[in-house]
């Protein structure tokens, strides 16, 4: 069974370091992309970025790049998504998903999905 | 950047009645178009990809058509485990430069 394992809630302070991760099982990790999605409060989703476990080919929305770092470790099937600072903006539900396999751009679906990760960013 | 517009906003339904919800595209993303359905405090979950087929374990009442720029969603007949946003979502690019709708409700008439 495919399933992805999202770290827990987490409190910040704005300015503080967070790095939330997203393990995978269940299939080969290293042959799929895993993407990042973001919900605000009471809001829609927002595509954030996409790494290949396997070489850590790494893609961002323009949105994003800069704003949040994707890395993953191979050795323990897991992908993390991280900020050096954070702001008070970054509250929101952080959801990882892999994109299914194939190789034609209408196969990029996002066919298994974690439980999410909620961070809140207040002083 | 590709702007997915859903229409409506929300959709009042009784149960057993039939949804339609619909999912527009700036500029066409030929079939490269899913659905997703989320509850309240649950992720989404794939329920149609390439615009019109249903992934692993979806219900027949779910049913999907268009290509380029308009799509359509389908729910023949509402259950209750059914009402829940639904987004409309393009992956029509690589790199990607994927995008949402804003979600569609599906509400209780």
């Amino acid at each position: 069974e495919v399933q992805l394992v999202q770290s827990g809630a987490e409190v910040k302070k704005p300015g503080e370091s967070l790095k939330i991760s997203c393990k995978g099982s269940g299939y080969s990790f290293t042959n799929y992309w895993i993407g990042w999605v973001r919900q605000m409060p009471g809001k829609g989703l927002e595509w954030m970025g996409i790494i290949y476990p396997g070489d850590s080919d790494t893609r961002y929305s323009p949105s994003f790049q800069g704003q949040v770092t994707i890395s993953a470790d191979k050795s323990i099937s897991t992908t993390y998504l991280q900020w050096s600072s954070l702001k008070a903006s970054d509250t929101a539900m952080y959801y990882c998903a892999r994109r299914s396999s194939g190789s034609y751009l209408s196969e990029y679906y996002l066919d298994y999905w974690g439980q999410g990760t909620l961070v809140t960013v207040s002083s | 950047e590709i702007v997915m517009t859903q229409s409506p906003a929300t959709l009042s339904v009784s149960p057993g009645e039939r949804a339609t919800l619909s999912c527009r595209a700036s500029q066409s993303v030929s079939s490269s178009l899913a659905w997703y359905q989320q509850k309240p405090g649950q992720a989404p979950r794939l329920l149609i990809y390439g615009a019109s087929t249903r992934a692993t374990g979806i219900p027949a009442r779910f049913s999907g058509s268009g290509s380029g720029t308009e799509f359509t969603l389908t729910i023949s007949s509402l259950q209750s485990e059914d009402f829940a946003v639904y987004y409309c979502q393009q992956h029509n690019n690589w790199p990607p430069r994927w995008t949402f709708g804003q979600g569609t409700k599906v509400e209780i008439k």
